[in-house]
């Protein structure tokens, strides 16, 4: 069976601050997504991450995908109260065929205080 | 350009009651997928549908039958409601077959069964 741990699950800080949240696994990942779910709404996508050792960056956010393509970071860089809400990473594993299934972390949720 | 959509946004139910969420999307994806997403357990896979024609079985399938009526709309039935049926159903769809594997989510249901 194939797992992603996320951690923290809970993160809870002020404004300007830099945080970073993990994802891990003992499987190896053909792609990897990051979602973010504000509170009411669906989640959205944020990056996808293909390649060992892949690092991309949108604004603020920093995303790395591990050599070894089994592990993956965000970064927030001062963070703002608009980062608020769950993140989610996810995973495209090549044993699920062209079923395009992923398999999701139990996410993070971030909380940034003004 | 819609993405996913999802009716209705808002149901209440009592126990033994059957209801059909829907969801349509127009970006042309093959797959679509029906999660469920309970507080600490992350977004749980209850059915797909790979290709227009077929549907599998998720990780908690109980309970639940779906349609997939052609390639837009993909429809989930609950046929005798149960309270452990409370939950976020999410919709999501995804450009099939490759190997970047991301989904794109519809805005949710809230289902509550009393």
């Amino acid at each position: 069976t194939q797992l992603l741990e996320q951690s923290p699950q809970f993160l809870s800080i002020q404004e300007g601050e830099n945080l970073t949240v993990y994802c891990n696994s003992s499987s190896v990942f053909s792609s990897l997504q990051w979602y973010r779910q504000e509170p009411g709404e669906g989640p959205v996508l944020l990056v996808t991450v293909v390649t060992g050792g892949e690092v991309k960056k949108l604004k603020r956010l920093t995303f790395q995908f591990g050599d070894a393509r089994k592990d993956s970071s965000l970064h927030i860089t001062a963070a703002q109260p608009g980062d608020t809400g769950l993140y989610l990473c996810a995973g495209g594993y090549r044993g699920h065929g062209n079923t395009g299934k992923l398999i999701f972390g139990q996410g993070t949720t971030l909380q940034v205080k003004p | 350009n819609a993405g996913v959509t999802q009716t209705p946004k808002f149901q209440v139910l009592k126990t033994g009651q059957s209801m059909t969420l829907q969801c349509a999307q127009d970006m042309n994806h093959n797959s679509m997928y029906w999660y469920r997403q309970d507080p600490g357990m992350g977004l749980r896979l209850i059915y797909y549908s790979a290709s227009e024609g077929t549907t599998d079985k998720g990780e908690v399938p109980n309970g639940y039958n779906v349609s997939r009526l052609n390639k837009r709309e993909f429809s989930l039935r609950l046929e005798s409601a149960a309270p452990s049926q409370t939950s976020v159903y999410f919709c999501a769809s995804s450009e099939v077959p490759g190997t970047i594997y991301e989904q794109y989510f519809g805005p949710g249901t809230r289902l509550t069964v009393t």
